[in-house]
């Protein structure tokens, strides 16, 4: 089914180790986002990319990486968890960076 | 720093009651606003606005926006149950991405 779909929907990790969201789009959007969503802070930006092979920051993006080496596809990588980046985060499309986003189901993330 | 802020936090109204959700902004450029609706999972597109005084109606949902002074309103008519959500209000202050607010927690009770 066409549609945007994020993996794993939950995970629990230990400090220090590294993790893998996966994030993947059949629209063939161009844009594709990751947010992460917190109590209080609503959703913040973390990475984004306007193409394959264009990344670029968003408002926090310290202790992740992200790669676009395909348009459908756009993993966040957490190189060293910490507690603070326990969250969920949802990964989005768009054909347009300031339209209408698609969003993913969210990823449920706890570091202990 | 680009900013948006909701109001109120949160609110319990009654089925059938008509509610407002306020969203005021500051951003350095702004293209359009955007609401959206989440419940349990994720954001679902609700609006988006770029004009002022242009009123945008889905149903039982309309939202206006005002440039001049930085804000939006989203109405809910005849409330249900099943609007209980988060309202989230964005604002695209470039063309790369949206600055989200933190939402507006609306609990509708039979």
């Amino acid at each position: 089914d066409a549609g945007i779909t994020q993996s794993p929907r939950y995970k629990i990790t230990e400090t220090g180790r590294q993790v893998t969201l996966m994030c993947h789009q059949t629209w063939s959007h161009s844009y594709m986002f990751w947010y992460r969503q917190d109590l209080g802070h609503g959703l913040r930006l973390i990475y984004y990319s306007a193409a394959a092979d264009i990344t670029d920051k968003g408002e926090v993006p310290d202790g992740y990486v992200v790669s676009r080496s395909k348009t459908e596809n756009f993993p966040l990588t957490l190189e060293s968890a910490t507690r603070s980046q326990t969250s969920v985060y949802f990964c989005a499309s768009s054909e347009r960076a300031d339209g209408e986003l698609f969003f993913g189901e969210g990823s449920r993330l706890t570091v202990l | 720093e680009d900013k948006v802020v909701q109001s109120p936090l949160s609110l319990v109204v009654h089925e059938g009651d008509t509610v407002t959700l306020n969203c005021s902004y500051e951003v350095t450029n702004f293209r359009s606003l955007l609401w959206y609706k989440q419940e349990k999972k994720a954001p679902t597109f609700l609006f988006m606005l770029t004009s002022s005084g242009i009123e945008k109606k889905s149903g039982r949902l309309s939202s206006i926006l005002d440039k001049k002074e930085l804000f939006s309103i989203l109405n809910i008519t005849a409330t249900q149950t099943g609007d209980s959500a988060v309202y989230l209000c964005a604002v695209s202050p470039t063309a790369s991405k949206l600055t989200f607010g933190t939402g507006t927690r609306l609990q509708v009770t039979l």
